[in-house]
């Protein structure tokens, strides 16, 4: 079975500073990996995902993310936190060989002014 | 491209009565659309998996006589929540998967409160 795990409920971080959103997955075989970003009741918004090839993969509005085989991990970052990007950010896996992802619990991100 | 739509984005209703949300691909064809609930401050949950022209394969734990599915197009599912009490109250997200892209896109949500 598949399953992610994004160990901090809550991110806080200065306005100008680098941010990482922690992120560990278990899959058997190569995984799909997708960050997800999301808004007060709104939905998902795609930010970037892992298919194969570079294992540092850049997205949308300057994220980006590195996939570390050996760790199990893919955590998201960015060099230079925007008080625009405090949301809920969801990891998310999915094995090749099925459609459905397996989201992590969500980190919200605080970016303070 | 890779437009998802959903309807109602929000809605109030009774105890006991039915609610019906659709989940829609506006610009390419899915023959899998999922659906999830996302209670407050939480992560989305998978409840099932819809498949055109067939029945719908749910969770464990989803009670597939309260929560019907109905995939009858290659563009439209739909969800009814059938007699909803306030603990059917909740976020429900859609997201529909595209074959030629091998990726899933997802619906901006409804808002479902049970009074």
């Amino acid at each position: 079975a598949q399953s992610v795990a994004q160990p901090e409920d809550q991110v806080n971080v200065a306005e100008g500073n680098p941010l990482t959103v922690k992120c560990t997955y278990s899959v058997s075989g190569n995984p799909y990996l997708f960050w997800y970003v999301q808004y007060p009741n709104r939905g998902l918004q795609f930010l970037l995902k892992y298919i194969t090839g570079d294992n540092l993969v850049k997205g949308s509005y300057g994220f980006e993310a590195e996939f570390n085989k050996s760790q199990t991990s893919f955590h998201l970052k960015k060099p230079s936190a925007l008080v625009s990007d405090s949301a809920l950010y969801f990891c998310a896996v999915r094995d090749p060989g099925r459609r459905a992802l397996t989201f992590g619990s969500g980190t919200r991100l605080q970016v303070q002014p | 491209g890779a437009v998802v739509s959903q309807h109602p984005s929000w809605v109030i209703c009774k105890s006991g009565t039915s609610v019906k949300i659709e989940c829609r691909s506006l610009d390419f064809q899915a023959t899998t659309m999922f659906w999830y609930r996302q209670f407050p401050k939480q992560s989305l949950m998978l409840m099932a998996t819809s498949n055109e022209g067939s029945k719908a394969t749910y969770e464990q734990g989803v009670e597939k006589d309260k929560f019907l599915i109905n995939h009858a197009s290659l563009t439209l599912s739909t969800l009814t929540v059938t007699s909803a009490h306030p603990e059917d109250s909740s976020f429900y997200i859609c997201s529909a998967f595209w074959d030629r892209v091998n990726e899933q896109f997802f619906g901006p949500g409804t808002r479902l409160t049970v009074l």
